[in-house]
């Protein structure tokens, strides 16, 4: 399928497991992107990625990890879940010119108990 | 730093009737995109209108019109013709030229059109 996916749509996890959000474009865009979603803040954003290999922490990075070994791929793992990492989490990519929309992912909606 | 502000947290508007929503932004970069957002009740984000900086005219996307006014550093959006669809979450967010390229986004104003 074209554009953006992400996966899984629904994720229930407990405080102190490991989850991996994942995404995937197809357009070949070089910049990638996460968010978090919280009632109230809008979308802010945890990581972003320039280019394979290259990905640098954003507003609230704090538990988490990135790596983009591909072009196509950006996964997002939370490396031991806490409730305050309860969110919805999108992934977004663009060509990184200032006047490209970004193109966002359905979303993932994450439940830590 | 970059920084936009939505001061409407919840709007209502008749059906066919026009409405803005306002958003401010504020940033050191000399050069910067603003963008318009639309979230459902379904979730996904979709892409409204951009206005760029250095743009002469205000953007225009069908129904939607972006208000930019540079030395106010305001750029609010104007729903002409409301319909019962467009009942949703608006978000302003704004993109600087250099840098990560990643979007700020303001905390969103919820628009419910009333028939």
């Amino acid at each position: 399928d074209a554009g953006i996916t992400q996966s899984p749509r629904y994720k229930i996890t407990e405080t102190g497991r490991q989850v991996t959000l994942m995404c995937h474009q197809t357009w070949s865009h070089s910049y990638m992107f996460w968010y978090r979603q919280d009632l109230g803040h809008g979308l802010r954003l945890i990581y972003y990625s320039a280019a394979a290999d290259i990905t640098d922490k954003g507003e609230v990075p704090d538990g988490y990890v990135v790596s983009r070994s591909k072009t196509e791929n950006f996964p997002l793992t939370l490396e031991s879940a806490t409730r305050s990492q309860t969110s919805v989490y999108f992934c977004a990519s663009s060509s990184g010119a200032t006047n490209n929309e970004q193109f966002f992912g359905p979303g993932t909606r994450l439940t830590v108990l | 730093a970059q920084k936009i502000t939505q001061t409407q947290p919840g709007m209502f508007v008749q059906e066919k009737e026009a409405v803005t929503l306002d958003c401010t932004y504020d940033t050191s970069d000399p050069s910067y995109g603003l963008f318009w957002y639309k979230q459902p009740s379904s979730g996904e984000m979709i892409f409204l209108i951009y206005q760029g900086s250095y743009d002469q005219q205000n953007a225009t996307e069908g129904r939607y019109s972006l208000n930019f006014q540079k030395a106010r550093k305001s750029a609010n959006l104007v729903i002409s013709a409301s319909q019962l669809g467009d009942s949703a979450m608006y978000f302003c967010a704004m993109r600087g030229s250099t840098g990560r390229r990643a979007l700020t986004f303001g905390s969103g104003t919820r628009l419910q059109v009333q028939p």
